[in-house]
């Protein structure tokens, strides 16, 4: 199974981008990425995906490598509402969620 | 309906007893999956049904733990004989699964307690 490898945890200042970084160097030439956030012990959300390109919506910013081996997520002004635990799960099929990576935005 | 449902939202089982969840996906998603969340830990995968095909039951446990999909919508998960680590809130998804990369919506969850 693909994998990917994420930090447990970060700390980021209320008002600063946050970047969330994930290494998912197993990935398939036409497999997308996903991030996912959970808040507390609710159901994951979805945040943004991409295949190739750099993408954009209304929550955060979505930057892949070239090589398409690693990707990182951008809260482009993280608010103490983004404090959750967020995951990039691999591959297609059933996904692999993992432990993800526990920001904390602090005031 | 709107989002994936889930039933019971909580549920309290004493040691030795089967429990059933529940889950209703969104209609038209062909994709079905169960994760189970213990406490302060991430997401473990269950087993992940796709259409009419053969479900990947490789997260399961054990062999207390099984889920059957029937008609290709609503999902039981039945855990037979549980045991107090057995306790967590398991969390229910679905997923258009149009091949390459689908958006996977979750439910709110069950959570058992095994006393």
């Amino acid at each position: 199974d693909a994998k990917t490898t994420q930090p447990p945890s970060m700390d980021c200042a209320e008002g600063r981008a946050a970047n969330l970084p994930c290494n998912h160097s197993t990935i398939s030439g036409n497999e997308y990425v996903y991030w996912y956030r959970q808040i507390h012990s609710q159901g994951p959300q979805y945040i943004i995906h991409g295949l190739k390109n750099n993408e954009t919506n209304e929550m955060a910013s979505l930057i892949i490598t070239e090589d398409r081996k690693s990707s990182t997520l951008i809260l482009p002004h993280a608010t103490l509402r983004d404090t959750a635990v967020y995951y990039c799960p691999p591959g297609r099929g059933k996904y692999i969620f993992g432990t993800g990576t526990r920001l904390k935005v602090l005031a | 309906g709107a989002g994936v449902s889930q039933s019971p939202s909580n549920k309290v089982t004493e040691k030795g007893k089967d429990v059933e969840l529940r889950c209703d996906p969104i209609s038209g998603h062909t994709a079905l999956y169960w994760y189970r969340q213990s406490l302060g830990q991430g997401l473990e995968f269950l087993i992940y049904f796709q259409g009419n095909s053969a479900p990947d039951k490789s997260g399961l446990p054990s062999d207390r733990f099984s889920a059957e999909r029937t008609g290709g919508s609503v999902s039981t998960l039945t855990i037979q004989r549980t045991q107090q680590e057995d306790s967590a809130v398991y969390l229910c998804a679905s997923s258009s699964d149009t091949g390459a990369g689908n958006t996977i919506y979750f439910g709110e969850g069950s959570w058992l307690t095994v006393v």
